[in-house]
């Protein structure tokens, strides 16, 4: 299974607003509403932000929202904030009853 | 609270196997898949295998298949993820994570695995 597409890097001044985008394939992010997002840290385990593509956790700022179009989910983060600057992964469930990882995306808050 | 307690860091020797475990608390051992991720240094996340704790039944990346077992033991509430051949480049992070069969709900703290000779 192939990594979702992600771009390497974004960045924003806090304030700002930032998408992440996450490409795949029919099989895997346009056949399902099953994408997450996942936040971070350096040294830290992941924490998940977005679930079923634009589900917030209890706890996660609504800062945070996620939508998808056919094969590509996107996260947007509103009003940056210092502490948002961390990498950020995507993932969906696929054909093949298996979950797959985008590559990360490292964001810097300016 | 809900928490995934990962067993300690390992350091193998090249063909060797590693068993790592991951114990869940405070919430019903069944209701929620198991999957395992790993993170070598630097890099991304890398979906592993999952199993669903009722019944046992499992589902591995191809690129793992025949390497990884994943196995529980619903008495303890614990969970286990067994490589085996181990290589330098299986030197990572590995996680459990609690979730549903299409999603990652929650992580461990990580097991850091090194393979080195």
């Amino acid at each position: 299974q192939s990594a979702l597409t992600q771009p390497a890097s974004v960045s924003g001044s806090p304030g700002q607003s930032i998408t992440i985008s996450c490409t795949g394939t029919s099989s895997d992010v346009g056949g399902y509403t099953s994408v997450s997002w996942y936040q971070q840290h350096p040294g830290k385990a992941p924490k998940l932000m977005i679930y079923d593509v634009s589900n917030r956790p209890s706890g996660v700022s609504n800062r945070f929202s996620g939508s998808k179009s056919g094969n590509t989910a996107s996260l947007t983060i509103s009003g940056l904030q210092a502490e948002d600057e961390a990498d950020y992964y995507c993932s969906s469930y696929t054909t093949s009853s298996t979950l797959v990882f985008g590559g990360g995306t490292k964001l810097t808050v300016l | 609270q809900v928490q995934l307690v990962q067993s300690g860091s390992e350091v193998k020797t090249p063909g060797a196997s590693v068993k790592v475990s991951c114990k869940a608390s405070a919430y019903t051992f069944t209701n929620y898949y198991m999957h395992w991720v790993r993170q070598a240094p630097g890099q991304g996340l890398e979906w592993m295998a999952k199993i669903n704790p009722s019944g046992g039944i499992t589902s591995y990346e191809q690129k793992f298949q025949g390497r990884v077992t994943m196995t529980r033991v619903t008495s303890t509430t614990t969970v286990y993820m067994e490589l085996s051949s181990l290589r330098s480049e299986d030197t990572a992070v590995y996680y459990c994570a609690r979730g549903y069969d299409t999603a990652i709900l929650m992580w461990g703290q990580g097991t850091l695995v090194t393979v080195s000779s």
